[in-house]
Parts: C-alpha cells; sequence; structure tokens
C-alpha cells in the first residue's frame, strides 16, 4: 500500500541531545512536509520540500534541520538548540498539482527526559 | 493575514445525534480553498474535502455534509447519525489560490469531537 512511514512513533530525548525523526514515502510525490502539533493548537510548518536537495524554511524552523537526499525521505532533525521539543510531529507530502491535498504518516510523539 | 478560527475546542454528542463543526476563516484573497481533515486516535490526519471559493454549492458525501458560505466566511461541517468511529480531532484549513505548494496552508486549531455510545 502506498502512504507515509515515520518512525519512531515515540522517543525521547535528553538534554542537548540531537535527534531525528525519520519520513518515508512511496506515493511518488515530489513535495514534503513537517509539521509541528502541540496540544489544542493547529499544525505549524516547519520545513518543506519540493524537489529533491532543495527546501525552505516554514514558520518556526529555528531548532531543527533537514534534508533531501532521495525522494522518497525528509529525516527532521530536533537539535539541542530547540528548547521546548515535545509535540507531536507529523510528516506529509503532496504531488506538486495547485493547492493539491496532503496525505500524512501516522506521527512521532517527542517528549524530553 | 489569513486565519482560520474553530471556536469549538471540544464537543461531546451521544451516537445516532448529528452534530455540525465550525469553522470561520479570514482572507484578503479573492480565491483561495478551504479543506477539512479528520485526526482519528491513530494520529494521521486525512483528507475529508477541498472546496475552492468559486463553488459555493453544499456538499454530501454519505453522512457528511459541508455547508459553504462567502457570505458569512464560513466552511461548516455536519455529520448526521453519529457514530462511535467519527471520534476524532477535526482541522479546518485554509490556503491561498495557485500555490503549488502546501507551504501556504494554514490550519485552524482544531475540534475535539467525541460521540458517546
Amino acid at each position: 500500500d502506498g502512504g507515509i512511514t515515520q518512525s519512531p512513533k515515540y522517543l525521547f530525548r535528553k538534554e542537548g541531545q540531537n535527534v531525528t525523526l525519520s519520513c518515508e514515502q512511496n506515493l511518488n510525490h515530489d513535495a514534503m512536509y513537517w509539521y509541528r502539533q502541540d496540544p489544542g493548537q493547529g499544525l505549524r510548518l516547519i520545513y518543506y520540500s519540493q524537489i529533491v536537495n532543495d527546501f525552505q524554511k516554514g514558520d518556526i524552523a529555528e531548532g531543527y534541520s533537514v534534508s533531501r537526499e532521495k525522494k522518497e525521505s525528509f529525516p527532521l532533525t530536533v537539535t539541542s538548540a530547540q528548547k521546548n521539543p515535545t509535540a507531536f510531529y507529523l510528516c506529509a507530502s503532496s504531488g506538486t498539482v495547485t493547492n493539491e491535498k496532503l496525505f500524512f504518516g501516522s506521527g512521532t510523539q517527542l517528549s524530553v527526559l | 493575514a489569513q486565519k482560520v478560527t474553530q471556536a469549538q475546542t471540544e464537543i461531546s454528542v451521544v451516537e445516532k445525534e448529528d452534530v455540525t463543526l465550525d469553522c470561520v476563516y479570514e482572507t484578503r484573497d479573492t480565491t483561495y480553498y478551504l479543506f477539512w481533515y479528520k485526526q482519528p486516535p491513530s494520529g494521521e490526519l486525512v483528507f475529508l474535502i477541498r472546496r475552492n471559493s468559486f463553488d459555493e454549492q453544499n456538499e454530501i458525501s454519505g453522512r457528511y455534509s459541508w455547508n459553504f458560505q462567502k457570505s458569512t466566511s464560513s466552511f461548516n461541517f455536519t455529520i448526521t447519525a453519529s457514530q462511535v468511529v467519527d471520534s476524532a480531532v477535526y482541522f479546518c484549513a485554509l490556503s491561498g489560490f495557485g500555490y503549488s505548494n502546501a507551504s501556504k496552508i494554514i490550519f485552524g486549531s482544531g475540534t475535539r469531537l467525541s460521540i458517546q455510545p
């Protein structure tokens, strides 16, 4: 089945540690996105990529980094510079048709130890 | 500036009741798209509907219906004869017209719907 796979489902970060969240898609989509979801809030865009080897900052990119070396993969690193990393992280993808709908992964819950 | 307001934080109804989720939006664009997504307990958001600003016809899909009114900047979502499986968080979203990616999509804060058996 085509879809988006995020791993791990739960992740714990120690003080000063960088952690990487995985996102893989087999939908052959060019565009991929990372969102952060906090309780009672909508989704906020962290980074997005429209094509391999290119990505752009979203609304809350500080303390995060990404790479897009393959079309299928868009990993997100939460760096030690992100002081409030506890949140639910969602990866999404879409085609490049105008205003196309998003397909989402099942998310990663990141918590601080 | 664009904004999406879902004033209902949580709604709880008994199974088989009808329920309406409100969505009010703000935009200066004359053309735009509106979306509804469902987030079940499993976590992933699932697309429900996309509507462009030119089309104010109401839409029905099974037990789901959507009422789009430009005059009041609202795009409300009604579930008829609710079922326990409808329990989820529902997000309304807004996107300016013509974007080839979703970087400009604005999400509301979501409404948590609980259907009691």
